[in-house]
């Protein structure tokens, strides 16, 4: 079966303006992150959804970062008036447990830059 | 907090040797620990996970990772290197607190030399 997709592959916006980043989650999977990765380190948890509920959006960095997963599949990310500290790897991941406690499958991500 | 620490940003090993790439945690309770690999341009790739159960845990491509709870430890390990595995490899454990997230290390980038 298909993997996880995100589109765009690459994004690349100027200061100020708003994106949105999609994600395709494995078919059947309850969870799915969203993860920013800054150039040379590991990911960094954004948000989670179970289903259609945002269980944690602990790790959203402003009020800039929004995301949403309205029928418990597709998931986008947007982020608005965007910022050079904005420029990273959007990696989405889903999983067929209600919990991040078992392995999740990741997207290829989304290369954002913001010049 | 719940953290992991990789200490070598990179590993060189020659093809056909064992290679080792370790990784520390720091949590209480019981982990649950993980390994991921990343290939340019692709998303990261679960490899095998620890909860409980037997200390040496099996996993994908022939990977391997040894559960030390006394040094608090979790190395990746494969008997013999291919050139294929040369990627960007993370060690992550399941925050106690927030069990929906997932913490990872910096990465260790492993170089294997043909």
């Amino acid at each position: 079966g298909a993997g996880v997709s995100q589109s765009p592959r690459y994004k690349v916006a100027k200061r100020g303006q708003d994106v949105a980043l999609r994600c395709d989650p494995i078919s059947g999977h309850v969870s799915l992150f969203w993860y920013q990765q800054a150039l040379g380190q590991g990911p960094e948890f954004l948000t989670y959804f179970q289903n259609e509920a945002q269980l944690d959006k602990s790790g959203l960095p402003s009020d800039r970062f929004f995301a949403e997963r309205p029928e418990g599949s597709v998931s986008t990310l947007k982020i608005q008036r965007t910022q050079q500290e904005d420029s990273a790897v959007y990696l989405c991941a889903s999983s067929f447990r209600s919990r991040g406690g078992y392995e999740q499958y990741f997207g290829p991500g989304t290369r954002l830059t913001v010049t | 907090a719940q953290s992991v620490a990789q200490p070598e940003d990179q590993v060189n090993v020659a093809e056909g040797n064992p290679l080792t790439v370790k990784c520390t945690y720091s949590v209480s309770g019981n982990p649950y620990l993980f390994w991921y690999v990343q290939y340019p341009n692709r998303g990261l790739q679960f490899l095998l996970k620890y909860i409980t159960g037997d200390n040496l845990v099996k996993g994908s491509y022939g990977f391997e990772a040894e559960f030390n709870k006394s040094q608090t430890s979790f190395h990746l390990k494969k008997p013999s290197a291919l050139v294929s595995d040369s990627a960007l490899y993370f060690c992550a454990v399941r925050d106690m607190i927030r069990d929906d997230k997932i913490i990872f290390g910096k990465g260790t980038r492993l170089h294997i030399l043909p």
